[in-house]
């Protein structure tokens, strides 16, 4: 059964640094893993999707990669701002499931100004 | 850009009654899913509907849910007989095609009495 584990649970760092999120993943048979944020009490916005055949993705500061061999995804977050606070969550899509996706229990940061 | 609306933001509800959360996926999208997430806890999923069909579900799916999509606009979950511990908040999530990412709705907060 595929589990999802996210560290560090939580992370508070001064705004500008670079930060790294960790992800990793039991089953390496996955189709894709997508990153997520989730604002206190909101929904889930999607930030970037990795298909199993691809190592990396970046959208403007933010850069994930894949390790399928591994188990292992990273979120790079470059020039951190108080605006990044948030959980980030990770999840995978495994290779017989229907679509359906397995989350991380996500990494809480907090960027201080 | 399109959304994922999802009504009610907050529903409360006594126990032992019946309870339907509606949710409008993108208008493009073929793929639909609900999730849940007890509050502190990951997101977990309970079912997938393409085609008109239910094409998988999770072991939380049990007989006391159903899902519909009545008009080809809406898509429902429906608790028959709602207990203490389906309180949580639900999110519903679309996706265009196979190998495209879900977007979420942003939830709607079941609270059972």
């Amino acid at each position: 059964k595929q589990e999802v584990t996210q560290i560090p649970a939580a992370l508070s760092v001064p705004e500008g640094e670079n930060l790294v999120l960790n992800c990793s993943f039991t089953d390496s048979a996955i189709y894709n893993l997508q990153w997520f944020r989730q604002d206190p009490g909101k929904g889930l916005t999607s930030l970037l999707l990795i298909q199993s055949s691809q190592r990396e993705q970046t959208s403007g500061r933010l850069n994930a990669s894949l390790d399928k061999s591994s188990g292992r995804s990273t979120l790079y977050i470059a020039a951190s701002q108080p605006g990044d606070s948030a959980t980030y969550l990770c999840a995978v899509r495994s290779g017989g499931s229907q679509g359906n996706l397995i989350f991380g229990k996500g990494t809480k940061l907090s960027v201080k100004p | 850009e399109p959304e994922v609306t999802q009504t009610p933001s907050h529903q409360v509800t006594q126990m032992g009654q019946e309870v339907i959360l509606r949710c409008v996926p993108i208008s493009n999208h073929l793929y639909f899913y609900w999730y849940r997430q007890i509050l502190g806890q990951k997101v977990e999923f309970l079912v997938s509907f393409y085609n008109n069909e239910i094409s998988e579900k999770s072991e939380i799916f049990d007989d006391q849910f159903s899902v519909e999509r009545p008009d080809g606009s809406n898509f429902t979950l429906k608790i028959r007989s709602t207990k203490l511990e389906d309180s949580a908040m639900y999110f519903c999530a679309s996706k265009k095609d196979t190998l495209y990412p879900q977007h979420f709705g942003d939830g709607t907060r079941l609270s059972i009495l």
